[in-house]
């Protein structure tokens, strides 16, 4: 059974930085491209950022370019997101996805974390 | 970016009715489409991909269609377990994966 786990949530100030982390289990985590997904209370889903199954690529929503850092450690199955900078806005729910299809292109977020809560207010 | 919309925002069915939920790109998406289900308090769940194809374990009363712009799912028999909001989201050209803002399924 894949499993994902987040971790590393909690409250920051504006401008403040937080590592959230996200540990893969059931499947061969090198071999898939991961993402970070958000979603606001009560809102939809925004997708944040992307690395391919290596790490040597990464990508990123123009919301965050610059601000947040993705990588991965294959040794530990875990996935991370770096965010620095933090603001009022970027309050929400973040999930961590496995992209299906092996590093297909192509390819729909074939599994879900149950998500790690990150509020960011004064 | 490609701009996904869906409609309704809203769909009020009662129980063992049928469901269409409509979901549109701004540009050509192939069959580059998904459709994920969220319950409330839950993590979104994999239903659809390649537009049509169900994901593993899904039931067959969930069926996907359309290719280029234009996609819909369709719930045959609405089970107490599928009120929920579903989303649809792009993957033919990324970055940035797109997702619509959804459609809650209500019960009437």
């Amino acid at each position: 059974e894949v499993r994902l786990l987040e971790s590393g949530g909690g409250l920051v100030q504006p401008g403040g930085s937080l590592r959230v982390s996200c540990e893969v289990s059931g499947i061969t985590f090198s071999n898939y491209d991961m993402s970070w997904v958000r979603q606001a209370p009560g809102k939809g889903l925004q997708w944040l950022s992307g690395i391919s199954g290596s790490g040597g690529k990464t990508y990123f929503a123009d919301s965050v370019k610059g601000r947040f850092t993705i990588s991965r450690d294959n040794s530990k199955n875990t996935l991370y997101l770096q965010m620095n900078s933090l603001r009022v806005e970027d309050t929400a729910l973040y999930y961590c996805v496995l992209k299906g299809g092996s590093g297909n292109y192509y390819s729909a977020f074939d599994f879900w974390g149950q998500g790690t809560m990150v509020t960011v207010s004064s | 970016e490609i701009v996904m919309t869906q409609s309704p925002a809203t769909l009020s069915v009662s129980p063992g009715e049928r469901a269409t939920l409509s979901c549109r790109a701004s540009q050509s998406i192939s069959t580059s489409l998904a459709w994920y289900q969220q319950m409330p308090g839950q993590a979104p769940r994999l239903l659809i991909y390649g537009a049509s194809t169900r994901a593993t374990g899904i039931p067959a009363r969930f069926s996907g269609s359309g290719s280029g712009t234009e996609f819909t799912l369709t719930i045959s028999s609405l089970q107490s377990e599928d009120f929920a909001v579903y989303y649809c989201q792009q993957y033919n050209k990324w970055p940035p994966f797109t997702f619509g803002p959804g459609t809650k399924v209500a019960i009437k």
